[in-house]
């Protein structure tokens, strides 16, 4: 019962250098997201999907891209990477449009841009 | 603009102590309010979901309650393994399926 599974589980990256976080959930959710934690704050929305072939920005879309590539997969693109993207990044899953459903979230990726 | 503010940013009870964690929330129109436990190095889990103020729902030591500015979770009679940062999150109808998250209350229970 895997539920959300992020990989990396780390990476330390090079001011300017690209990566895509990747996010997959095995419960047939139909909404997925991403948030950034950084340290003492909460989570912050990046981006969501709330269904296949849709995404809209959250808080803090500036300096990311996504792609909902199916149901199952979400995936975060740093194009060009900054230190202030240093960060924990969660995925997260919820069952329906999102609206009024708790999320479930992944382990997290540490992403470290120096 | 939705706002989520938590307190204490940190609270350190010894075993048995009970306690109480505030959420104060600013939103237009609240389609829920959510808990979450966040344990070090791990992604937040689900406690508890509240719709509308007088609601209570509980889960072992843990009761949540809400009024229509803030929330309570109160634990009673804590563990050390209910030690985990405490986060607060709300939706609102004007933000239908963004969670607005506060900065979370850090719970340290000692033996």
């Amino acid at each position: 019962n895997a539920g959300v599974t992020q990989t990396p589980k780390f990476q330390v990256l090079k001011t300017g250098q690209s990566m895509t976080l990747q996010c997959a959930q095995d419960m047939n959710h139909n909404s997925m997201y991403w948030y950034r934690q950084d340290p003492g704050m909460g989570l912050r929305l990046i981006y969501y999907s709330a269904s296949e072939g849709t995404t809209d920005k959250g808080e803090v879309p500036n300096g990311y891209n996504v792609s909902r590539l199916n149901k199952r997969e979400f995936s975060l693109r740093l194009e060009s990477a900054a230190p202030s993207q240093t960060s924990v990044y969660f995925c997260a899953s919820s069952e329906g449009d999102g609206h009024n459903e708790k999320l479930f979230f992944g382990s997290g990726t540490q992403l470290s841009v120096l | 603009e939705d706002q989520v503010t938590q307190s204490p940013e940190a609270l350190r009870l010894q075993e048995g102590e009970s306690s109480s964690l505030n959420c104060s929330y600013t939103v237009s129109g609240l389609r829920g309010l959510f808990w979450y436990r966040q344990d070090p190095g791990k992604g937040p889990e689900f406690l508890f979901t509240l719709y509308s103020a007088g609601e209570e729902k509980e889960k072992e030591r843990l009761k949540a309650t809400l009024t229509k500015k803030e929330s309570f979770l109160h634990i009673t009679a804590p563990k050390p393994e209910d030690s985990a940062t405490y986060l607060c999150a709300v939706q609102a109808a004007t933000n239908a399926g963004k969670s607005t998250f506060g900065d979370g209350t850090t719970l340290t229970v000692k033996p």
